[in-house]
């Protein structure tokens, strides 16, 4: 059964933490994506990566970086967290044809106080 | 990408087709239409996709109109599981990676 999934289901920091959130996948996906979901604006595109050390940004990149390390996994990075980035955060993964499905991880639910 | 429309909520009662529109008037050739769904607390679900043909799968069917600025999803009998979100995309190679971007999507109630 393939499977992204993500290091934590809920997270609570203080503002001005860095925070690192986590995806593994297991399928041997070539992109990986990271997603943020808020009320009435769907999900959003942070950004996301097609190889190992290669990134593209996404249509929100503001006050985010990424790391993809290793094939497998895809970290996003918030420098210095702000109230304005609780969320949803979504990660998924697809081969690297582009007419390809992507699977999602469960989500991990950020909150900054 | 190029932009979809969808209605923001739709109601279907159980049993019955659920026909779900889909507006992409500026898509190119290349550029392939997924749907996905979101039930409540979960990561979006993976439905069907196609370029130009009609596809179906055990989920549901697309149609995609022959100037393919518009398509349909249609689940042939909702049941009240079917209950989500769902999101039409549009998709296409960059030439290094292929994003998905999603809109707001269709809130689509199964009612008894």
């Amino acid at each position: 059964d393939v499977k992204v999934t993500q290091s934590s289901r809920y997270l609570v920091k203080r503002t001005g933490e860095k925070v690192f959130l986590e995806c593994v996948q297991d399928m041997d996906h070539e992109n990986m994506f990271w997603y943020r979901q808020d009320p009435g604006l769907g999900l959003r595109l942070i950004y996301f990566s097609y190889d190992v050390k290669m990134k593209e940004k996404g249509d929100i990149p503001e006050g985010y970086s990424v790391s993809r390390e290793k094939k497998e996994r895809f970290s996003l990075i918030l420098e210095s967290a702000s109230t304005n980035q609780t969320s949803m955060y979504l990660c998924a993964s697809s081969a690297g044809q582009w007419n390809t499905e992507a699977f999602f991880g469960q989500g991990t639910r950020l909150t900054v106080v | 990408d190029a932009k979809t429309t969808q209605p923001t909520s739709m109601d279907c009662a159980e049993g019955r087709a659920a026909n779900l529109p889909c507006n992409h008037s500026t898509i190119s050739g290349n550029e392939y239409v997924y749907w996905y769904r979101q039930i409540h607390s979960q990561g979006p679900q993976y439905i069907i996709h196609g370029l130009k043909n009609n596809e179906t799968n055990e989920m549901a069917s697309l149609i995609i109109t022959e100037d393919r600025k518009s398509s349909t999803l249609i689940l042939p009998h909702a049941t009240l599981r079917d209950t989500a979100v769902y999101y039409c995309i549009v998709r296409r190679y960059t030439g290094t990676a292929s994003k998905l971007t999603f809109g707001t999507g269709t809130r689509l109630q199964v009612t008894l």
